[in-house]
């Protein structure tokens, strides 16, 4: 089935430990994106990619890295920098240029012990 | 830079009712995308309607509908018929479609928490 998948679903870090989240898609969509939500809360966007080995920073890049190697691959690593990670994660899809459909991963919780 | 609003943190409405979730956003573009998405508690995100900036014609998918005022950027969802599944968090979110330095940026506003009760 086509889609997008995001692992683990959950996932525990240590302080002072990088992390990377997995995203996959094999709707073969140009762009795709990290969100980051916080209970009750809105989701803000870390960063985003148009096309293959390219990527722009959202509102809160800080403490986070991408890479955009495979067209279908969009790994999020949360470095030690980042001071708050804990949080849910969604990875999101789309069709370029004429797409106007967003694809959602089922998302990744993360939590720091 | 864009911006998203929904003014509504929280609304109840009575099962089989109608209810109104209210959205405004500011942008300078004129080429862009809004939506609905729904997020049940197993955090999904379930898109709900879709509107293109350029229709004048306002979007309808079954018991969802849009009040789409360009002039005033405001985007309300309306929910018919009120069912209990449509218990979520719902979020307006905006995508410039065409040029600038945020092409292809979704921007989110904060949601509203929908209950509905039986």
């Amino acid at each position: 089935d086509g889609g997008i998948t995001q692992s683990p679903k959950y996932l525990f870090r240590k302080e002072g430990q990088n992390v990377t989240l997995s995203c996959e898609q094999n709707l073969n969509h140009d762009a795709m994106y990290w969100y980051r939500q916080d209970p009750g809360q809105g989701l803000r966007l870390i960063y985003y990619s148009q096309i293959v080995n390219d990527f722009q920073k959202g509102d809160i890049a800080e403490g986070y890295s991408v890479s955009r190697e495979k067209k279908e691959s969009f790994p999020l690593t949360v470095t030690s920098a980042q001071k708050n990670p804990t949080a849910f994660y969604l990875c999101a899809s789309r069709v370029r240029p004429s797409g106007n459909t967003i694809y959602f991963g089922e998302g990744s919780w993360l939590t720091v012990v | 830079a864009q911006t998203v609003t929904q003014s509504q943190p929280e609304m109840s409405v009575q099962e089989a009712e109608t209810v109104t979730l209210s959205c405004t956003y500011d942008t300078s573009e004129s080429n862009y995308y809004l939506f609905w998405y729904k997020q049940p508690p197993s955090r999904q995100m379930i898109l709900v309607i879709r509107q293109e900036a350029y229709k004048q014609q306002n979007a309808t998918e079954n018991r969802f509908s849009v009040n789409f005022q360009k002039a005033a950027k405001s985007f309300s969802l309306k929910i018919s018929d009120s069912q209990l599944g449509d218990t979520a968090m719902y979020f307006c979110a905006f995508l410039l479609n065409a040029g600038g330095t945020s092409y292809g940026k979704l921007t989110f506003g904060q949601g509203t928490i929908l209950t509905v009760h039986p």
